[in-house]
């Protein structure tokens, strides 16, 4: 059965920071793109990052550009997003979801698999 | 970037058909995903690649898209259909996902 489980979330001052965990099971974890997809209290989705099999492609949305990383531990079955100067408007539950896979070929989405999330609140 | 548009809300009583749309600009040369997402949970793709279906999802889900306009149809809708239902499709121009405001579907 796979499983994401996300950690790491809890209150953070203006300015602070936070490394988000995604534990992953139940599948080959190094075969697939894996992203992080938030929403805000009472709004919709927005993606936030995304990290190809191995590392070497990561995309960002303009708003986290330079203050998120998306990292992964193939070894460990490991997602991971650290957020530095964190702001309010960061404030929202954050997603693991995992990408595609059809005939032997790995896309960045759809995502057919999504963890329960993390909250991340961003107040002083 | 991108921008894909959603109405706010749709509304329809048990066993009609719900249409929702999502807007963009030559959207039809994209591959469109939907997910459906209830209160408190997370969400869950019901169609991906315009039309397919994942397994487990009820073929009441279907999907369309073509123009500047893609459509997911829900046949015989049901009290558990309502939930806030989202499209999304990758920007090849930027590289990144994206996705519609999201439309809440209520069943009257």
């Amino acid at each position: 059965e796979v499983q994401l489980v996300e950690s790491g979330g809890g209150l953070v001052q203006p300015g602070g920071s936070l490394r988000l965990s995604c534990a992953a099971s139940g599948f080959t974890f190094s075969s697939y793109w894996m992203s992080w997809v938030r929403q805000a209290p009472g709004k919709g989705l927005e993606w936030v990052a995304n990290i190809k099999q191995d590392g070497s492609e990561k995309y960002y949305v303009d708003s986290v550009k330079g203050r998120f990383t998306i990292s992964r531990d193939n070894a460990k079955n490991s997602l991971y997003l650290q957020m530095n100067s964190l702001r309010a408007e960061d404030t929202a539950v954050y997603y693991c979801a995992r990408g595609y896979c059809t005939n032997g070929v790995c896309y960045p989405g759809p995502f057919d698999y999504w963890g329960q999330g993390t909250l991340v609140t961003v107040s002083s | 970037s991108y921008v894909l548009t959603q109405p706010p809300s749709v509304s329809v009583a048990p066993g009609q058909t719900a249409r929702i749309t999502c807007g963009g600009n030559n959207i039809g040369s994209k591959s469109v995903h939907w997910y459906q997402q209830k209160p408190g949970q997370a969400p869950v793709l019901v169609v991906y690649d315009d039309s397919d279906r994942p397994s487990g999802i009820p073929e009441r889900f279907s999907g369309s898209n073509s123009g500047n306009t893609a459509t997911l149809t829900i046949s015989r809708v049901e009290a558990g259909d309502e939930a806030d239902y989202y499209c999304q499709v990758w920007d090849s121009s930027s590289d990144h996902q994206v996705f519609g405001g999201g439309t809440k579907l209520t069943v009257l």
